[in-house]
């Protein structure tokens, strides 16, 4: 049991360019979102996904697109990265225990866009 | 959408004495109010969490108190120690779309 796994932990861009953040968690969870974190801006969430086939957008949504197409995989588009979005990138994945949310945090991606 | 405000944004306190971050939110229909803990470099983990039908929760050292009427929550960390120090963050939702408070960075001083 893994958890949740993001790779890669850090990446280089330049401008303009496009990837691709994976996530996958081997728990089963319906809920799959991703957060940016800045500094002294805390995580902002970016786009979430209820289930397999479903996503939405959250705060910061511009210049990300998302996808579901399992309920493991939730991987994260940047189609032309701008110096903007120099973040650290975490997904999560939850579950309603009935009483609480088990947010379980994939370890990072660091991206710097130059 | 929820917005969740954290205060202050830096907090620092001598070991063994009590330290208190106050988060606010905008949402009334928001049930579920967790806190994070996030060390340098390392993913946020789940310290405590409170429901909105409950006021108050405890867990050794650290408690978390609900005003519902006010919209505001607080976690309360006693007899704080050195590796407490991290960056802690407030969150609140009404589903699975969790929003953060912008953190606070707590300093023990030995």
């Amino acid at each position: 049991n893994a958890g949740v796994t993001q790779t890669p932990k850090f990446q280089v861009l330049k401008t303009g360019q496009s990837m691709t953040l994976q996530c996958a968690q081997d728990m089963n969870h319906e809920y799959m979102s991703w957060y940016r974190q800045d500094p002294g801006m805390g995580l902002r969430l970016i786009h979430y996904s209820v289930g397999a086939g479903i996503t939405d957008q959250g705060e910061v949504p511009n210049g990300y697109n998302v996808s579901r197409s399992t309920t493991e995989d939730f991987p994260l588009r940047l189609l032309s990265a701008a110096p903007s979005q120099t973040s650290v990138y975490f997904c999560a994945s939850s579950y309603w225990t009935g009483v609480s949310y088990g947010y379980t945090f994939g370890s990072g991606t660091r991206l710097t866009v130059v | 959408g929820e917005n969740v405000e954290q205060h202050p944004s830096t907090l620092s306190v001598q070991e063994g004495d009590s330290a208190v971050i106050k988060c606010t939110y905008s949402d009334s229909a928001s049930n579920y109010f967790p806190w994070y803990k996030q060390e340098l470099g390392k993913r946020p983990q789940l310290i405590i969490d409170i429901r909105s039908n409950v006021g108050e929760k405890k867990d050794q050292r650290i408690a978390v108190t609900l005003n519902k009427t006010a919209k505001h929550f607080s976690l309360h960390i006693t007899e704080t120690q050195p590796e407490d120090s991290a960056v802690y963050f407030c969150a609140a939702s009404r589903s699975n779309d969790m929003r953060f408070g912008a953190g606070t960075r707590l300093t023990v001083k030995p």
